[in-house]
């Protein structure tokens, strides 16, 4: 069974770097799958926020890009996420996620999700 | 730009009923890779329904999802105390892949 498990630090000055990474267990980081990162604001929706394949190719929200940043480290079987000039408005619970490639329905699906990881931009 | 609305807000119904979820897209995104989520109060969403129409694993068969173009729906032939929560569309076609605001559903 596929696993995500999210670590970093919960509490982040405001203009510092957010720093997450997930680490996958139950698969392997070179698959044919998307790994991503999705936000949840306070008592609020969901908002992806970006993504990385295995070679290293990207994707990002455009209302983030230009503070975003990712990586993988297939060795580890871990990818990172890292947002930069941090606000309060970036208080959320992020979660890591596989989106999940399926030949027969040609499909990338989010399928397996980390449990999430509160984070709170606070002085 | 592209975004998905969702209606009720809020449902509230006695197990055993039957429910729709609406879903509606600010325009036809030209292909069925609408996913439907379940988050119970302190978990991760759970995906239910993947490609407008197909079932996650492990999701009974008294849910379904169907709709095309702009319009999609999840629906419960019965309700249980369990499917209680928050209830979100997603359409995952394309970056940046818009979830819809959810709705509440109470048992």
């Amino acid at each position: 069974q596929v696993q995500l498990q999210e670590s970093g630090p919960r509490l982040v000055k405001p203009s510092g770097t957010l720093s997450l990474t997930c680490h996958v267990s139950g698969d392997f980081i070179s698959t044919n799958h998307w790994w991503a990162w999705v936000r949840q604001l306070p008592g609020k929706g969901l908002e992806w926020i970006g993504e990385i394949y295995h070679d290293g190719g990207t994707n990002y929200n455009p209302s983030l890009e230009n503070r975003l940043r990712m990586s993988i480290d297939k060795s580890k079987t871990l990818f990172s996420l890292n947002l930069s000039s941090v606000t309060a408005a970036d208080t959320a619970v992020y979660y890591c996620v596989r989106r999940s490639f399926y030949t027969w329905t040609r499909d990338y699906r989010f399928e397996f999700w980390g449990q999430g990881a509160l984070v709170t931009v606070s002085s | 730009e592209f975004g998905l609305t969702q209606s009720p807000d809020t449902l509230s119904l006695a197990p055993g009923e039957s429910a729709t979820l609406s879903c509606r897209a600010t325009q036809n995104a030209g292909n069925t890779y609408v996913a439907w989520y379940h988050q119970r109060p302190g978990q991760a969403p759970r995906l239910l329904i993947y490609a407008a129409s197909n079932r996650a694993a492990g999701i009974p068969d008294r849910l379904s999802g169907g709709g095309s173009g702009t319009d999609f729906t999840l629906t419960f032939s019965r309700v249980e105390p369990d499917d209680s929560g928050m209830y979100y569309c997603q359409q995952y076609g394309f970056p940046p892949y818009p979830f819809g605001q959810g709705t509440n559903l109470q048992i």
